[in-house]
């Protein structure tokens, strides 16, 4: 079954440093990868999508179909990038049906 | 435009009663999504609806159903409620033009079963 991991419940950076968060999914065929985002009291929402290949609030992601993996990178971590992160994977077929990790908790320390 | 809307934001009731929460999506998204969401299980999607249509459904029993109408609001009904059922309901919608379309979520509602 398609499956999406995240390793990390909880990652804990000083300002300034650079910050990775590991996401890697299990599906053979061709997905769809999204990077979803709660910061405190706020709604969940997208941050950035891998079909995009956009650079959202300095956060970049790349799909790695050989390792199945779509990372979440960020060089200069701040303050304000302190929340849940959640990776999702949507395939064809299932269309909205996306399949999310468990989410990592990203804490920036001053 | 309004975000996504979703009532009322907490509930409480007990187990074998049933309940229903409502979701209104932003005007002109035509597709609402509902997710279960608990600290164990994490994000589960329940169903899809698109114009009035269970386009998609998730690996949840019978007593999880819902509908979505004209206006494009949808309810989600779950019936003879049970302890496992307690989490926060959360509805998306989008345009749905595309496959990998954004999905905006509203505030949930927390369920509570006693």
């Amino acid at each position: 079954a398609q499956r999406v991991t995240q390793p990390e419940k909880l990652l804990s950076v000083f300002k300034g440093a650079p910050v990775e968060l590991k996401c890697n999914y299990s599906y053979s065929g061709s997905p769809e990868l999204f990077w979803y985002v709660q910061y405190s009291r706020q709604r969940l929402q997208l941050l950035l999508r891998h079909i995009s290949r956009e650079s959202i609030k300095g956060f970049t992601a790349d799909l790695n179909k050989g390792e199945t993996s779509f990372h979440l990178k960020k060089p200069f971590a701040q303050e304000e990038d302190s929340a849940m992160y959640y990776c999702a994977l949507s395939y064809a077929g299932n269309n909205r049906k996306l399949i999310w990790g468990l989410g990592t908790s990203l804490a920036v320390n001053p | 435009k309004a975000g996504v809307t979703q009532t009322p934001r907490y509930l409480i009731k007990t187990r074998g009663q049933q309940v229903t929460l409502s979701c209104s999506p932003i005007s002109g998204h035509r597709s609402v999504s509902w997710y279960q969401q608990t600290p164990g299980q994490g994000l589960q999607f329940l169903f899809e609806y698109f114009s009035e249509t269970q386009r998609n459904k998730g690996n949840f029993p019978g007593r999880f159903s819902g509908r979505q109408f004209s206006n494009s609001r949808s309810e989600m009904n779950v019936s003879t409620l049970e302890l496992g059922d307690s989490a926060l309901y959360l509805c998306a919608s989008s345009s749905a033009v595309s496959t990998n379309e954004k999905l905006f979520f509203g505030s949930g509602t927390q369920l509570s079963v006693l």
